[in-house]
């Protein structure tokens, strides 16, 4: 079974650009998981879907959106980049049944670099 | 904030067995704690999980005392791949909703020869 698949694995953008992010979960997984890691901040928790609705959100400010497509499939958005934006960004997946003992798979990763 | 405490860095030989510490004093009783380590540049890895019994799999053992306020991870015999950091996480037993994951600076592993 092919794990969580990341795309781009490297970006460069420039502050107020926008960018979008992309994250195939694991074949069945309904669950989606974004995560911010900076070396300041460790890994942060962005917003979780599950359905196509969100279901959960971190503290970030509105310029961090995202959707679930109805493959699972998810993108994030950041729009007006700033250079604190700059960090590794975590999609993981989740089969989420509703029972317990559900694990998260994490993908590699998108290196965002905001110059 | 993160619900665990953990030492920031610790060293094992090669061989060894590393035993990695973990304090969740406000635990509930409908809290697993988690174990996840994450290589370089790689996203973090699920390692194990348990409720207040011990438990083992292929990778690590889980000892969580009786009181469930700590727990320890340990590598039977660590080896230069396991150097890493090691996070551990409380979370809700029952899923849905809850798949937000609170990470804290965890313990940076290093394995040496």
């Amino acid at each position: 079974k092919a794990g969580v698949t990341q795309t781009p694995r490297y970006l460069i953008k420039t502050r107020g650009q926008q960018v979008t992010l992309s994250c195939s979960p694991i074949s069945g997984h309904r669950s989606v998981s974004w995560y911010q890691q900076t070396p300041g901040q460790g890994l942060q928790f962005l917003f979780e879907y599950f359905s196509e609705t969100q279901r959960n959100k971190g503290n970030f400010p509105g310029r961090f959106s995202g959707r679930q497509f109805s493959n699972s499939r998810s993108e994030m958005n950041v729009s007006t980049l700033e250079l604190g934006d700059s960090a590794l960004y975590l999609c993981a997946s989740s089969a989420d049944r509703g029972t317990t003992n559900e694990k998260l798979f994490f993908g590699s990763g998108t290196q965002l670099s905001v110059l | 904030d993160a619900k665990t405490t953990q030492p920031p860095s610790m060293d094992c030989a090669e061989g060894r067995a590393a035993n990695l510490p973990c304090n969740h004093s406000t635990i509930s009783g409908n809290e697993y704690v988690y174990w996840y380590r994450q290589i370089h540049s790689q996203g973090p890895q699920y390692i194990i999980h348990g409720l207040k019994n011990n438990e083992t799999n292929e990778m690590a053992s889980l000892i969580i005392t009786e009181d469930r306020k700590s727990s320890t991870l340990i590598l039977p015999h660590a080896t230069l791949r396991d150097t890493a950091v090691y996070y551990c996480i409380v979370r809700p037993m029952f899923s849905g909703g809850y798949n937000k994951l609170i990470f804290g600076a965890g313990t940076r592993l290093a394995v040496h020869p």
